[in-house]
């Protein structure tokens, strides 16, 4: 069983506010590593999907980097706005699965 | 709208009962996977399907079963159910390349009484 962990649980930051939050995996094995929204009331929507070591990606003001070698991944968000309020899960395919074991998620509230 | 859907989305049953959630992948996705999150747990993996066939396999409960149709969309039965069962139970889709983002539908919130 796959253990993927995120910190911190939860996050409560200003509107303007950059953040970080960060999810640890398994280093051994790697295949690919995929960062989800999840809003309150909605379903899960793809950020990422990072697959090669010192990886960085953008999504507006979210970014991601990677690294395999040590087994985490970072996402950012800079100014973060009340509409980023969300949990924000990471995921990892077991080994020859696509099927995902995903992290407890990390639950950010930004105050107005 | 991640154009998978899920039917119904609401469902509320007894003890004992057999329910049966449906899913319809995006156009073009051949892979649908089954997950469960119930109260104070993350989405656990139950099972997935390719193309018709049974992929992978994770902690789906004896009492629980699923099959993907020729037209790719899929069912996930319940078969006896207890309180326990009660919780949200997605389901996903991907083309089924390498490693693709997993595209969620709206989830099926099953209620056991």
């Amino acid at each position: 069983i796959l253990n993927v962990e995120q910190s911190p649980q939860s996050l409560h930051v200003q509107e303007g506010d950059s953040t970080n939050f960060t999810c640890s995996f398994p280093s051994s094995n790697f295949y690919a590593l995929h960062w989800y929204r999840w809003e309150t009331a909605k379903s899960p929507e793809a950020l990422f999907v990072m697959t090669l070591n010192g990886d960085e990606k953008k999504k507006g003001r979210i970014s991601a980097t990677l690294n395999t070698k040590e087994g985490y991944s970072y996402l950012y968000i800079k100014g973060s706005q009340p509409e980023d309020s969300a949990t924000y899960l990471c995921a990892f395919p077991e080994t020859g699965r696509r099927a995902l074991t995903f992290g407890s998620g990390t639950r950010l509230q930004v105050q107005p | 709208d991640s154009g998978v859907t899920q039917t119904p989305k609401h469902l509320i049953t007894a003890t004992g009962q057999r329910v049966t959630l449906r899913c319809s992948p995006r156009s073009g996705d051949l892979s649908v996977y089954w997950y469960q999150q119930s109260l104070d747990q993350g989405l656990q993996f139950l099972i997935q399907y390719y193309n018709g066939e049974e992929r992978a396999k994770g902690n789906i409960l004896e009492r629980f079963s699923a099959q993907q149709f020729p037209d790719l969309h899929s069912e996930l039965n319940l078969s006896s159910l207890e309180l326990g069962d009660s919780a949200l139970y997605f389901c996903a889709s991907s083309p089924g390349i390498k490693y693709n983002e997993q595209f969620f539908g709206p989830g099926t919130r099953l209620t056991v009484l």
